[in-house]
C-alpha cells in the first residue's frame, strides 16, 4: 500500500482481555518496528523485525506482550491479560532496512483498557 | 547503548520568533541522528536526518539542525516560527554499528503564540 496501515485505530477493552493489533507495512520494506506512546510521554521501543533475522524483543515490557511477523508482510502485536497501564497509542513503522533510521509510521492504534 | 535527551518538554514561542529545540545524544559509536515531527492527530514523519555527511542538515518546512560532536548535540532550529509549526518534535538516534533500533527522546511540544 501507499503507507503503513494499522488496525484497529481505536480499541477499548476490559482489564484482563487479550487484544491484537495489526500492522501492514509499506510493500518492500524489510524492517518493521513497534513503539508505544503513553499519554504525554515519548516513544518507547517495543520490538523490531528485520527480514528473516531473529527479532529484537528487548523492549517488550512483560511476557504478556508478543509480536509476530509473517515474512516481510503483516505484523501482529498481541497483549494478553491487558492491564490499565497498557493504555497507550501503539505505533508501527516500517523501513527499507534497519540501517537507515528512516521510518515511515502508521497513525497508530489507540488502546484503552478499562 | 544509545540514547537521546530533549531539554524541555514544552517550548512556546511567538509567531515569527526563532525556534530552538534542544537534543543531546549518547552513543558509543558514530550515530545517525534524526528529528521527527508529529502534527496533531497525525502520524510521525521525518523532518530531517544526519548521516555523517554535512554537519548542518536542512529539512522540510525551513527547519535545520547542526550536528556538533564536541557537544554531543543535534539541536533543531527555524529562524521564524509559523503557526503551522505547532506540533510534537522527537529527536532520535541510531547506531551505525551494532544495535540498529531507532531510539527516541521524550519529545518537545512546540506551541506558537499569535
Amino acid at each position: 500500500g501507499a503507507g503503513v496501515s494499522q488496525s484497529p485505530s481505536n480499541k477499548v477493552t476490559e482489564k484482563g482481555k487479550d487484544v491484537e493489533l495489526r500492522c501492514d507495512p509499506i510493500s518492500g520494506h524489510t524492517a518493521l518496528y513497534w513503539y508505544r506512546q503513553r499519554l504525554g510521554q515519548g516513544l518507547e521501543f517495543l520490538i523490531y523485525f528485520q527480514g528473516n533475522s531473529a527479532p529484537d524483543k528487548s523492549g517488550l515490557p512483560s511476557d504478556r506482550f508478543s509480536a509476530e511477523r509473517t515474512g516481510e508482510s503483516v505484523s501482529t502485536l498481541t497483549i494478553q491479560r491487558t492491564q490499565q497501564e497498557d493504555s497507550a497509542v501503539y505505533l508501527c513503522a516500517s523501513s527499507r532496512d534497519s540501517n537507515t533510521g528512516e521510518l515511515f509510521f502508521g497513525e497508530g492504534s489507540r488502546l484503552t483498557v478499562l | 547503548a544509545q540514547s537521546v535527551t530533549q531539554l524541555g518538554s514544552h517550548v512556546s514561542v511567538s509567531e515569527g520568533a526563532l525556534v530552538l529545540l534542544r537534543c543531546n545524544y549518547s552513543s558509543s559509536v558514530p550515530p545517525y541522528l534524526f528529528w521527527y515531527v508529529q502534527y496533531p492527530n497525525q502520524g510521525l514523519q521525518l523532518l530531517l536526518k544526519y548521516t555523517s555527511a554535512a554537519t548542518l542538515v536542512k529539512g522540510i518546512n525551513g527547519f535545520e539542525a547542526e550536528f556538533k560532536k564536541s557537544e554531543t548535540s543535534f539541536h533543531l532550529t527555524k529562524p521564524s516560527a509559523h503557526m503551522s509549526d505547532a506540533a510534537e518534535y522527537f529527536c532520535a538516534v541510531i547506531q551505525i554499528q551494532g544495535a540498529q533500533k531507532l531510539v527516541f527522546g521524550q519529545g518537545t511540544r512546540l506551541t506558537i503564540n499569535p
